[in-house]
């Protein structure tokens, strides 16, 4: 079985650039998740997606951070512009149900921005 | 807010030896999940707890849930260098949907 894949793996823009980050879940997860994990810290989660509707964005900086996730398969998060906060690893993971903690993670992609 | 509180924060252990990681909720969980990540890595699932006075085990380690649903311990018997990381726990709230994950322990394993 396939785990989940994210690319690219690491990612160097200036502030105020954007950048985009895509993720492919295990075939057949309904839910998926965006996670921030910043230098020394758990992750945070950004947006959870059950299928392609929304089921938590609370933690979201919408003013600059979107994710969508069409025909409920692949996602995208989308940073514009980017400050040099947002500097940090950002993961992927998916998981067969909404209410489940076994979540599968890709490897994540490391952003600096500079 | 929604804290889970990991302690400590970092352990540097001889190779042999026995180590315990705790987690504790200020709010009773649904589940509490153990993951383990390495250095620059995703994250690796380990075991999930649901029941009050669960405990599980998966090779040398041991992760318990207390009767409350509150906190929670992870066991490491016999430590190898395999087992250096960082240590997560994460949880489901009883009230809400929002997975959440704590502050991490790195464990350094010397040989």
């Amino acid at each position: 079985e396939a785990g989940v894949a994210q690319s690219p793996r690491y990612k160097i823009i200036e502030k105020r650039q954007s950048v985009a980050f895509w993720c492919n879940p295990i075939s057949g997860h309904a839910t998926l998740y965006w996670y921030q994990q910043i230098l020394g810290q758990g992750p945070k989660l950004l947006i959870q997606f059950q299928n392609n509707g929304v089921v938590d964005d609370s933690q979201l900086p919408k003013d600059r951070f979107s994710a969508e996730r069409l025909k409920g398969v692949d996602s995208t998060l989308k940073i514009q512009p980017a400050k040099l906060e947002d500097s940090a690893v950002y993961l992927c993971a998916s998981s067969s149900r909404v209410r489940q903690g076994e979540q599968y993670f890709g490897p994540g992609t490391r952003l600096t921005v500079t | 807010s929604q804290e889970l509180e990991q302690s400590p924060q970092s352990l540097i252990v001889q190779e042999g030896k026995n180590l315990t990681i705790n987690c504790t909720s200020s709010k009773t969980l649904y589940g509490l999940y153990w993951y383990k990540q390495k250095y620059g890595e995703g994250l690796i699932f380990l075991m999930m707890l649901q029941k009050g006075g669960e405990e599980k085990s998966h090779e040398k380690i041991t992760a318990k849930l207390d009767e409350k649903k509150q906190q929670s311990s992870l066991h490491i018997t016999a430590s190898q260098p395999s087992h250096a990381g960082i240590y997560l726990c994460g949880a489901d709230p009883i009230t809400g949907n929002q997975f959440y994950f704590g502050t991490g322990t790195s464990l350094t394993v010397i040989p």
